[in-house]
Formats: C-alpha cells, structure tokens, sequence
C-alpha cells in the first residue's frame, strides 16, 4: 500500500525558533500533498495544498508567511512553522495524492510540536 | 463538497460487527463518499470510498444508499484494535481534490 513518511514525530523547542516538518511518498509520485493541523480533541483541520513546482495554495485564515510550504519534487513536501510561539503547539499530520482523480489520500502519522 | 453527519460515538462488542452511519443528504453527482479513521496519536488510515455501488475490500464494506443520501460503513468483526474516530468524508475528483473532515464517530469495542 502507499506510504506517506513523516520526519521528525517529535519535537520539542523553545518561543522563537523556526521547526521544519518533512513529508514523503515512499512509494509513488505525489501530485498534490496536504497540510493538516490538530488540535486535542478536535478533527484534523486543512492548512494548505501543495502541488509539485507551484506555490501552495492556503485555506483562509491561515498565514502563509508563518507556515512556509515548498514542495520541490513529487516526492517531498516541507512545512516550516517560523518564530513558532506555544499556541502554534499542536499535531501536523500531511497526506499525499498520487494523482488528481479519486484515489485516495494517504497520511503520514503525524508530527507533535510542542514550543516552550 | 457535501457535508456529513455521523453520531458522535458508538459502541460495539469485540467479535460483532460494527455498522457506523453517515448521512450525506447533499451529495452530488460527481461526488464520492470516502472513510478514514484515526486511531489516537496517529494520522488517518484510508479504509475505502465508493460512488453508488457497494464496494468491499480486506478491512471493510461500505454500502451506500440507492438514493445515495446516506452510507454505511461494515467492520464485519470488530477488535480491540478497531477502536478509533471514524470519519466520512463526501468529495468530488476535481481540481481540488480536498478532503474536509467533520467531527466524526468515535468507536468503542469493547471486550
């Protein structure tokens, strides 16, 4: 089945730094990947959509300055949280669609922030 | 995309099956019903999706109704394990492709 890799699952940092997320389809090319953020207790909520060689596309109310999307090949996609501050603590989970039809997303298994 | 409607929890006997509902009375006709769920402190698991037909793989049957305004998803044996948040998500296959969760069913198998 497809994979959709996750790096790193945990991180911990202090007010101020900047945390980059890394997101990979291990076995097939991603046409388009997604940006999810989840608070406890609550659904998954869509950040972005990140297609290869463009800029991402993001969902309203979400600042782009602040969640720095690049997606450079068809294999990898980033998400930098800049001068993260603790109400940005929360799970980033992305998914990967191999093409634009109806296939199915599939999901990484999440990265926890946590700024101290 | 159409919105859905799932009850908030449910709960089955390990051993038996679990029928989870979803109303989705808004649906078009381009649009799919797609089923994840999230077991806790983990992403999403794909489970699967269909248009009008039923459809059945190794982990689930989801039958969808002929009026196409509701589904239902079949764990035919539910473990322990199967215990998680279920979504249903209704999504067309156009440009944007995205996927809108909804608060979902969380499930409880019990022993």
């Amino acid at each position: 089945g497809a994979v959709v890799s996750q790096h790193p699952s945990w991180v911990i940092c202090k007010s101020g730094t900047s945390v980059k997320i890394e997101c990979r389809s291990l076995d097939f090319q991603a046409t388009t990947m997604f940006w999810y953020r989840q608070f406890p207790k609550q659904s998954l909520m869509l950040m972005a959509t990140s297609n290869e060689g463009s800029k991402a596309t993001y969902e309203q109310g979400v600042e782009k300055d602040k969640f720095l999307i690049n997606h450079a090949s068809l294999t990898l996609s980033t998400l930098t949280v800049t001068s993260a501050h603790p109400e940005d603590s929360s799970f980033y989970i992305c998914s990967a669609l191999r093409d634009s039809n109806i296939q199915p997303q599939h999901f990484g298994d999440g990265t926890r922030l946590s700024i101290l | 995309d159409a919105k859905t409607t799932q009850p908030p929890s449910m709960d089955c006997a390990e051993g038996r099956a679990a029928n989870l509902p979803c109303n989705h009375s808004t649906i078009s006709g381009n649009e799919y019903v797609y089923w994840y769920r999230q077991i806790h402190s983990q992403g999403p698991q794909y489970i699967i999706h269909g248009l009008k037909n039923n459809e059945t793989n190794e982990m689930a049957s989801l039958i969808i109704t002929e009026d196409r305004k509701s589904s239902t998803l079949i764990l035919p044996h539910a473990t322990l394990r199967d215990t998680a948040v279920y979504y249903c998500i209704v999504r067309s296959g156009g440009a944007t492709n995205k996927l809108i969760f909804g608060t979902g069913t969380l499930l409880a198998v019990q022993p």
